[in-house]
């Protein structure tokens, strides 16, 4: 149980695309999902923190107005990288906990952003 | 704010041995820790955590992870290692941000199995 999946897992893209990554739980509903990024060889950085049905709430230093997410139901959150940069290339992981699971966060596989 | 400190890179062990993968916690409050293990390019995996109760947790794979809070510590161990073990390993501490329960992670260690 408590698996979570990320769609794509890598994704290459020109600079000025948007690039959309979706997350789903599979196996529970997912009241509350994050989103990390980890650069090579670093720890993950949280991102943002969404609950279904309301607005993500960004941590310090991330433009919301660039990773857009939307947590449209209990199995499905999405983040979008708006006009995607070089600098946006990075691995991308989301995570999911929900009724019951609250002091557990599950992990989808990641995907890798690369922006040319 | 909270705060993990993972003070090792790398530790490298051989298999059959012991290993242990350090980790320190500042928190206010009860501490609520996590282990979490990371393979090449792929998401991160749990393996135990601790809340409340035996100081000893048992967790995914034969690991297990000692709570001591006089040190502020919750050190992961396995009796004997694995080459299969090998991989990144992020302790974690639970905050709060914007109303949310959050993870806090610290920098990971590679830990090197060698046969």
């Amino acid at each position: 149980g408590a698996v979570v999946s990320q769609h794509p897992s890598w994704v290459i893209c020109k600079s000025g695309t948007s690039v959309k990554i979706e997350c789903r739980s599979l196996d529970f509903q997912a009241t509350t999902m994050f989103w990390y990024r980890q650069f090579p060889k670093q720890s993950l950085m949280l991102m943002a923190t969404s609950n279904e049905g309301s607005k993500a709430t960004y941590e310090q230093g991330v433009e919301k107005d660039k990773f857009l997410i939307n947590h449209a139901s209990l199995t499905l959150s999405t983040l979008t990288v708006t006009s995607a940069h070089p600098e946006d290339s990075s691995f991308y992981i989301c995570s999911a906990a929900g009724p019951g699971r609250t002091e557990t966060q599950y992990f989808g596989p990641g995907t890798r952003l690369l922006v040319l | 704010a909270q705060s993990v400190a993972q003070p090792e890179d790398q530790v490298n062990v051989a298999e059959g041995n012991p290993l242990t993968v350090k980790c320190t916690y500042s928190v206010s409050g009860n501490p609520y820790l996590f282990w979490y293990v990371q393979y090449p390019n792929r998401g991160l995996q749990f393996l135990l955590k601790y809340i409340t109760g035996d100081n000893l947790v048992k967790g995914s794979y034969g690991f297990e992870a000692e709570f001591n809070k006089s040190q502020t510590s919750f050190h992961l161990k396995k009796p004997s290692a694995l080459v299969s073990d090998s991989a990144l390993y992020f302790c974690a501490v639970r905050g709060r941000s914007g109303g949310y329960s959050t993870l806090t992670f610290g920098k990971g260690t590679m830990l090197l199995v060698s046969p």
